[in-house]
Formats: structure tokens, C-alpha cells, sequence
């Protein structure tokens, strides 16, 4: 069976620390693992791989997707208050059409 | 681009009645829309996969009678809890993906349903 797993489930950090997200999967022929930020409300897109070994950055956040390993790790250097949120990993495989499936999530919380 | 509203965005009702719940996208034409639940510090469950003009399909064990979900255009799409009892207050998000390719899904800001 699919499926998605992350950790940590959650952390408590403070101010300025850098954090490293784990998402690992199983999925049968796997297209695409996307990164959700998610705070009170709906999940905010943050990035998606599709390709191993390739780095995407955006500001204090950075992921990258490692085929062989089957896992990716999401990167928040000099983290800030505002990055409190649940942080999901999904991923799509090609028998899925466009279905997603998520895993559990890791809360993050970042104490001033 | 790529944003996705729903409305209402928080709705309390009684139980026994049925409750309607909107899923929008605004700047693209979204071929497929999905609906998830998602109970507090849980993830999101996937309930129902629906593409313009078909009929949905549902994920396993979630009763098609109960949450009618309709696709009538590249922009809308709805979800009709019906016969709303306690156990089915929720957090309802719909998302939408075009056809980028790549299944990017787009969220919209969710619907908080309260049942009475």
C-alpha cells in the first residue's frame, strides 16, 4: 500500500534555529512530492520535485528529493514565528491520475 | 494565479439538515477537484475525486448518498453534506489542479462545518 510518513510529528524550536522536515514514501511509479505549509486555515503550496538531487529554494526555505532514498527533506534556516504551521508532504504517482496522497504532518513551533 | 475560494467559509447548522459547500477556482480552469476532511491535528483525508461533467469517485468508505458532490463546470464545484448529524462536523477544503501536468493542487481556504 502508498503511503507517506514524516518526521519528526512535531518540534519546538526557537527563534533563529534551522529545521529539517522528513517526509519518506512509497508509491508506485512516482511522478511528483509536494511540500504544504498549513496554519489555521487551507494548505499553502511551498514547492513540488520531481527530479532527484535538484534543490528548490524560496527565501529561508529549501527542499530537496532523493530518488534512490525514496525521501525528501524540506530546509527552514533562521526560522521565525511566523513559520509555526504543519508542514505536509504528499506525493502523486502515475496510476493516481492527479490524487495526492499526504502524510501525517509535523507541527512546527518556533518560540521567540 | 491559481486561487481556489470555497464558501461559505464557516457554517453551523442543525442536524437532519443538508448543507452546501462551494468550491471555486478564479484564474484557471481546474479539470479535476478534490474534497477532503480534515479533523483537528489530523491530516487531510481524501473523500472524493471529481472531474468536470462525470461523476465523482469516492475513496473507500465514504458514502456517496451522503456527501453528493457535483462537477458542473471547469470552475465549480459542490459539496452537499446531507442529512448533516454531529459526527460530520468538519473541516471541508476543497483544492483544484489544472492540467499543469505535474498534479500541483491548488487549496481553497476550507469550510468549517458545525453540526447542532
Amino acid at each position: 500500500e502508498d503511503k507517506v510518513v514524516q518526521s519528526p510529528l512535531s518540534l519546538v524550536v526557537h527563534e533563529g534555529d534551522t529545521v529539517t522536515l522528513n517526509c519518506s514514501y512509497e508509491v508506485t511509479n512516482f511522478r511528483s512530492l509536494l511540500w504544504y505549509k498549513q496554519e489555521k486555515k487551507a494548505p499553502t503550496f511551498l514547492f513540488m520535485l520531481t527530479s532527484s538531487g535538484i534543490e528548490k529554494k524560496s527565501g529561508r526555505l529549501s527542499s530537496i528529493l532523493d530518488k534512490k532514498e525514496l525521501s525528501s527533506i524540506l530546509n527552514i534556516t533562521a526560522t521565525q514565528t511566523g513559520d509555526s504551521a504543519i508542514y505536509l508532504c504528499a506525493v502523486n504517482g502515475l496510476e493516481y491520475g492527479n490524487k495526492l496522497v499526504f502524510g501525517a504532518g509535523t507541527i512546527l513551533r518556533v518560540k521567540s | 494565479g491559481a486561487v481556489v475560494s470555497q464558501h461559505p467559509s464557516r457554517v453551523i447548522c442543525k442536524s437532519g439538515t443538508s448543507v452546501k459547500i462551494e468550491c471555486r477556482s478564479l484564474d484557471f480552469q481546474a479539470t479535476t477537484m478534490f474534497w477532503y476532511r480534515q479533523f483537528p491535528k489530523q491530516s487531510l483525508m481524501l473523500m472524493a475525486t471529481s472531474n468536470e461533467g462525470s461523476k465523482a469517485t469516492y475513496e473507500q468508505g465514504v458514502e456517496k448518498d451522503k456527501f453528493l458532490i457535483n462537477h458542473a463546470s471547469l470552475t465549480l464545484s459542490t459539496l452537499t453534506v446531507t442529512s448533516a448529524h454531529p459526527e460530520d462536523s468538519s473541516f471541508y477544503i476543497c483544492s483544484a489542479s489544472g492540467s499543469t501536468g505535474y498534479n500541483e493542487q491548488f487549496f481553497g481556504p476550507g469550510t468549517r462545518l458545525t453540526v447542532l
